[in-house]
């Protein structure tokens, strides 16, 4: 089955201890991104990746890190998380850089960081 | 900046009835565009798109319009199941910027028995 495997659904952190979001593929997409989803906001583009060691700032990057050494893995990394960053976060997949026919996304991770 | 949006927040449409999500946008470059359904718990899901160059786009159930005359974009489904209810966004892209899109914030389209 396709799909975009996003680690994990849930998180709650403190401020300031590193974390990883882990995002995994299994449809060979080259672009992969990362959103996250504020009410009244919309989703957000953080960062995007059009193919492996390829990664772009999307609209929101400050305070988040990347890293794309496998095509089909794509980690979100908040070096030092702050209480601003409490947010819903999606990975997505597509054939191109466009999320639209054939994109996936993953399911969320609702991370809270106090 | 030039942004996406929606008419109405929330929606309310007896079972049956054909539901339609109005999305406003005001970028003139802006030359494609995606609709999207986010049910509760679930990350979006691609639903239809459609082409600057078309005016509209049917699927299964569902009928997309674009009106680039006064920027207006809808999605309408026809006969309207419970499996409908969602939050539906639409977003666009800029032709001068092929790596952007931009969404939406949502209506929520709430079924009635």
């Amino acid at each position: 089955e396709a799909q975009v495997t996003q680690n994990p659904r849930y998180l709650i952190t403190v401020t300031g201890k590193k974390l990883t979001v882990t995002c995994s593929q299994n449809m060979n997409h080259e672009y992969m991104s990362w959103y996250r989803q504020d009410p009244g906001l919309g989703l957000r583009q953080i960062y995007y990746s059009m193919n492996v060691e390829v990664t772009d700032k999307g609209d929101v990057p400050e305070g988040y890190k990347v890293s794309r050494k496998e095509k089909r893995n794509f980690p979100l990394i908040l070096e030092s998380p702050s209480p601003n960053q409490t947010s819903l976060y999606f990975c997505a997949s597509s054939l191109s850089r466009l999320p639209g026919r054939g994109a996936f996304f993953g399911q969320g991770t609702r991370l809270t960081v106090v | 900046g030039e942004s996406v949006g929606l008419h109405l927040p929330t929606l309310s449409v007896q079972e049956g009835d054909n539901s339609i999500i109005n999305c406003a946008y005001s970028n003139s470059a802006s030359d494609y565009f995606i609709w999207y359904k986010q049910e509760s718990g679930k990350g979006p899901q691609f639903i239809i798109d459609i082409r600057s160059n078309m005016d509209k786009r049917q699927g299964q159930r569902v009928t997309v319009l674009l009106n680039k005359t006064v920027k207006h974009l809808s999605l309408q489904i026809a006969a309207t199941q419970p499996g409908d209810s969602a939050v539906y966004f639409c977003a666009e892209n800029d032709r001068n910027r092929d790596d952007k899109i931009i969404f939406g914030k949502g209506t929520r389209l709430h079924i009635l028995p």
